[in-house]
C-alpha cells in the first residue's frame, strides 16, 4: 500500500461549526504532515508529526488544531474558521530520510469550504 | 535560506513536441531537489528526484530532469509531451537543519503546463 489518503473530499462548514479532517497511510511513515493549498499556489506547510509528536507548527492560528492518534493517522480539527481558509487540505507522509525514501508522499486533498 | 524558482507561469508546447520546465535553485549545502505534478483538485505526485549520483535524473511517467550545479538548475523534460501532461508542477527543494524524521519541502511557485492537441 503505497497511498496516503484523506476523507472527506469535500466540507463545506459554516464559521460555528467544529468538524474534523483525518488522513491515514500504512507505509509505515514515521513523519506526516498538513499542507494548506489555495488555488494555483504552492503548498504551505502548517504542522509536521514526528513519530506521533508535533515538531513543528508554523505558526498556523489555533482554529486548526492537529492530532496524531497513532503512526498511521492524522487528524485536523477545526474550529471557528474563517472564509479565508477556505482551501485544498493536504496530507503527506515521508519515511526516515536516511532509509533512502526521500520524498514525501501526498494524499488527494480535502476541498475545505467555509460560509 | 533555501530557495527555488520557476521562472515561468506557464509553458505551452504542442503534442509530439519536447517540453522543458524550468527551475533554479539556491541553497546552502548539498540540494535535495524534487518535482511534483498537480492535476485539477488533487494531490501532488512525486515525480522524480535528485540527491545524488548522475546529473541526468529518470521519473515517471517518462519525465526526466537534468541537475546543473554551474548553473543552479534542474529543469524538467520530456522527449515527447501528451495532453494529459497538461497539469501543475512544482519544483521543491529540502530546507535544512531537519532531523532524519522529517524535513521541510520549500515550495517554488509552480509552472502550468498546457500541451495542445
Amino acid at each position: 500500500d503505497t497511498e496516503v489518503t484523506q476523507t472527506p473530499k469535500h466540507l463545506v462548514m459554516g464559521m460555528t461549526n467544529k468538524k474534523s479532517l483525518k488522513c491515514e497511510q500504512h507505509m509505515g511513515h514515521r513523519a506526516m504532515y498538513w499542507y494548506k493549498q489555495k488555488a494555483k499556489k504552492p503548498p504551505e506547510l502548517m504542522f509536521v508529526y514526528s513519530y506521533e509528536k508535533l515538531s513543528i507548527n508554523e505558526s498556523v492560528p489555533s482554529r486548526f488544531s492537529p492530532e496524531c492518534p497513532n503512526s498511521s493517522l492524522l487528524n485536523l480539527h477545526l474550529h471557528a474558521l474563517q472564509p479565508e481558509d477556505s482551501a485544498l487540505y493536504l496530507c503527506a507522509s515521508s519515511q526516515e530520510w536516511t532509509s533512502g525514501g526521500n520524498e514525501q508522499f501526498f494524499g488527494p486533498g480535502t476541498r475545505l469550504t467555509v460560509l | 535560506a533555501q530557495s527555488v524558482a520557476q521562472p515561468e507561469d506557464q509553458v505551452n508546447v504542442a503534442e509530439g513536441n519536447p517540453l522543458t520546465v524550468k527551475c533554479t535553485y539556491s541553497v546552502s549545502g548539498n540540494p535535495y531537489l524534487f518535482w511534483y505534478v498537480q492535476y485539477p483538485n488533487r494531490g501532488l505526485q512525486f515525480l522524480l528526484k535528485y540527491i545524488t549520483g548522475d546529473n541526468l535524473v529518470k521519473g515517471s511517467y517518462g519525465f526526466e530532469a537534468e541537475f546543473n550545479k554551474s548553473q543552479t538548475s534542474f529543469h524538467l523534460k520530456k522527449p515527447s509531451a501528451l495532453v494529459s501532461d497538461s497539469a501543475l508542477y512544482f519544483c521543491a527543494v529540502r530546507d535544512t537543519g531537519w532531523m532524519d524524521s522529517s524535513y521541510k519541502l520549500i515550495f517554488g511557485s509552480g509552472t502550468r503546463l498546457l500541451v495542445r492537441p
